[in-house]
């Protein structure tokens, strides 16, 4: 079946420190988004992409849909605390209703 | 405000039991599906519907059956509950418009033993 590669698969930064994480696929799609969940909660969708190329910004967050529609980037400036949890890329089959997510990236911050 | 409700939060059940997890959405969205997340696999998607009285199958649907008599419930029964089933349920919800974001309830954790 079809699969999102996430990397990297866990990091440890530091308080103040930027983040980067990107999603990558064999296949093309053309609407990328990006979820982060927290500890014993269900994801929340941070960012969506619906252009090949387009960067898009939430905050500290800023997502890039990659000019091959085979990857995405996602970007946090000067982390905090509350950035701690999981980061998820997913994806839209194209002419379906369905959804693949990857298997995420797990960002841990130190004070 | 209640969005994507999810009962029970936790559940433990023996190996062929049998069990409805229920999900419910306020928001009058066309599109529900059912999620389980294991560790290290992220999401998979084990049914969905477009609408009332109509489903489909996931990446995952093998041990699990839907139903969608109504826009807001979307329930998901386990008719014979096995071990490999023990995973984190998430259930989730859009507007039936393409690009609409799913939002997600905060899970049913379900332990077979």
């Amino acid at each position: 079946g079809q699969q999102l590669n996430q990397s990297p698969q866990s990091m440890f930064i530091q308080e103040g420190e930027d983040v980067s994480m990107n999603c990558t696929s064999s296949s093309i799609f053309n609407t990328w988004l990006w979820y982060k969940q927290d500890p014993g909660e269900g994801p929340v969708l941070l960012i969506a992409l619906y252009k090949a190329g387009e960067l898009t910004s939430n905050g500290r967050l800023t997502a890039q849909f990659g000019t091959t529609r085979k990857d995405s980037f996602l970007n946090i400036s000067a982390s905090i605390p509350s950035d701690v949890g999981i980061y998820f890329c997913a994806v839209r089959l194209s002419g379906t209703y369905k959804y693949i997510f990857g298997t995420g990236t797990r960002l841990k911050v130190l004070a | 405000n209640a969005g994507v409700t999810q009962t029970p939060k936790f559940q433990v059940l023996k190996t062929g039991q049998s069990m409805t997890l229920q999900c419910a959405q306020d928001m009058n969205h066309e599109y529900m599906s059912w999620y389980r997340q294991d560790p290290g696999m992220g999401l998979r998607l084990i049914h969905y519907s477009v609408g009332a009285g109509i489903t489909d199958q996931g990446e995952v649907p093998n041990g699990y059956n839907v139903s969608r008599s109504t826009t807001e419930d979307f329930p998901l029964r386990l008719l014979s509950a096995a071990p490999s089933q023990t995973s984190v349920y998430f259930c989730a919800s859009r507007k039936g418009r393409v690009n609409q974001p799913q939002h997600f309830g905060d899970g049913t954790r379900l332990s077979i033993l």
